[in-house]
């Protein structure tokens, strides 16, 4: 069984300052990882994705976040937040042996509140 | 892609009373996924099709709730003699076969008063 952590469930930022948001996972058995956006009212938007190769991968609107195997990690970083980056993010994972279904195990979410 | 589309966005009802949701998939997306998200919480796994076989479903889908996909298209979520503990976000996903990111519709509110 997989499970993921998201310990911060409320990061407050000011606006053009660097942010991280912590994701940890849990998993008996390797893993795909996502970071998905939910802005209020509306559906999740996938961010980014971690499937294989490197291990640094980059959104385009200047979001990363690096898979660390050893710590069981993929954190979300943005060097200098904007206002319109406020939104719920939420940190996912699906099992690589996950058989048909492939469904993803969410973690509770983190709020960004970037301030001006 | 036109994206996955839901229909409604909320619903209200009353308690007692039977409710049913629809999913439209992306097109060519043959995986189709429904969660719930209730406040302050991430998205829980209900059921899962691949085309129109319904393949796993999840303990917190009681048998009051059923769901199909009858052409391997569009999908629908009936709940039964709602509770006020099934108020939440009801959400569909798709995604292609042998494709592990899931897109998401913009998702059915339903609020059981």
């Amino acid at each position: 069984a997989q499970s993921v952590t998201q310990l911060d469930s409320q990061v407050p930022v000011f606006e053009e300052a660097p942010v991280e948001l912590r994701c940890n996972y849990s998993s008996s058995v390797s893993v795909y990882l996502f970071w998905y956006v939910q802005y209020p009212n509306q559906g999740l938007q996938l961010l980014l994705k971690y499937l294989s190769g490197s291990t640094l991968v980059e959104s385009i609107n200047g979001f990363e976040a690096e898979f660390n195997k050893s710590q069981t990690s993929f954190h979300l970083r943005k060097p200098s937040v904007h206002i319109s980056d406020t939104a719920e993010y939420f940190c996912a994972v699906s099992s690589l042996y996950g058989g048909a279904t492939n469904k993803l195990i969410f973690g509770t979410g983190t709020l960004l509140a970037v301030q001006p | 892609d036109t994206g996955v589309s839901q229909d409604p966005r909320h619903k209200i009802t009353k308690r007692g009373q039977n409710v049913t949701f629809r999913c439209d998939p992306i097109s060519e997306h043959n995986r189709l996924y429904w969660y719930r998200q209730t406040l302050g919480q991430g998205p829980e796994f209900l059921t899962y099709f691949q085309n129109e076989a319904q393949l796993e479903k999840s303990r917190l889908l009681s048998d009051r709730f059923s769901a199909e996909r009858p052409k391997g298209s569009f999908s629908t979520l009936e709940i039964q003699r709602t509770e006020q503990g099934d108020s939440a976000m009801y959400l569909c996903a798709s995604s292609r076969d042998k494709a592990y990111e899931q897109y998401f519709g913009p998702g059915t509110r339903l609020t059981v008063t």
